[in-house]
């Protein structure tokens, strides 16, 4: 059964730092194409952060670009988000997602999310 | 950046009606690169429709995708009522990849 299980959400200050993580299980983790999403409250939804399966290419939004990392961990079939001078309008439901291909980077696989409250 | 448009932004049908929502790009867009997913108030998005007309996989054949030149259409022939959700086109062509801002089909 796949499965995809954010955790590392919470409250966090103006400035401050979270590391997201996303654990998953049920498929070939390291043959597939990752991405972060995020939702703001009552609003549509934002891509956030890719990352290739063996992790030789990452690409940023601009929203995030400089100051959220991802990085990947094959071997713990976890896919992370270092996530930096957090701003409130950073504060949403943040998913990890993928897909199997390698080439066409849709997102067949999602994760329930995780909530990020940033205060100011 | 590639700017999806979704219209209309909100649509009111009955169950058994047929619902077309549309995703306008603002650039040229390769079929290969569309996808649609369904998300549920509290839930994840789900992949409905990827390449443009291709069905994910346990996706009801009520569901279909096509395109023409910039602008593609998801059609759900005969509203279930599980199907009353928002709906989201996504470009994977290019990064950044981009959503439109959403279309909620609701019950009328």
């Amino acid at each position: 059964q796949v499965q995809l299980v954010e955790s590392g959400g919470g409250v966090v200050q103006s400035g401050g730092s979270l590391r997201l993580s996303c654990a998953v299980s049920g498929f070939t983790f390291s043959s597939y194409a990752m991405h972060w999403v995020r939702q703001a409250p009552g609003k549509g939804l934002e891509w956030l952060a890719f990352i290739r399966y063996d992790g030789s290419n990452k690409y940023y939004a601009d929203s995030v670009k400089g100051r959220f990392t991802i990085s990947r961990d094959n071997s713990k079939n976890t896919l992370y988000l270092q996530m930096n001078s957090l701003r409130p309008e950073d504060t949403a439901v943040y998913y990890c997602a993928g897909g199997w291909s390698d080439y066409y980077y849709y997102m067949d696989v999602w994760g329930k999310g995780t909530t990020v409250t940033v205060s100011s | 950046e590639i700017v999806l448009t979704q219209s209309p932004g909100t649509l009111s049908l009955s169950p058994g009606e047929r619902a077309t929502l549309s995703c306008r790009a603002s650039q040229s867009v390769s079929s290969a690169y569309l996808a649609w997913y369904q998300q549920k108030p509290g839930q994840a998005p789900r992949l409905l429709i990827y390449g443009a007309s291709s069905r994910a996989t346990g996706i009801p054949d009520r569901f279909s995708g096509s395109e023409s030149g910039t602008d593609f259409t998801l059609t759900i022939s005969r509203l279930e009522p599980e199907d009353f959700a928002v709906y989201y086109c996504q470009q994977y062509g290019s990064s950044p990849w981009t959503f439109g801002q959403g279309t909620t089909v609701e019950i009328k």
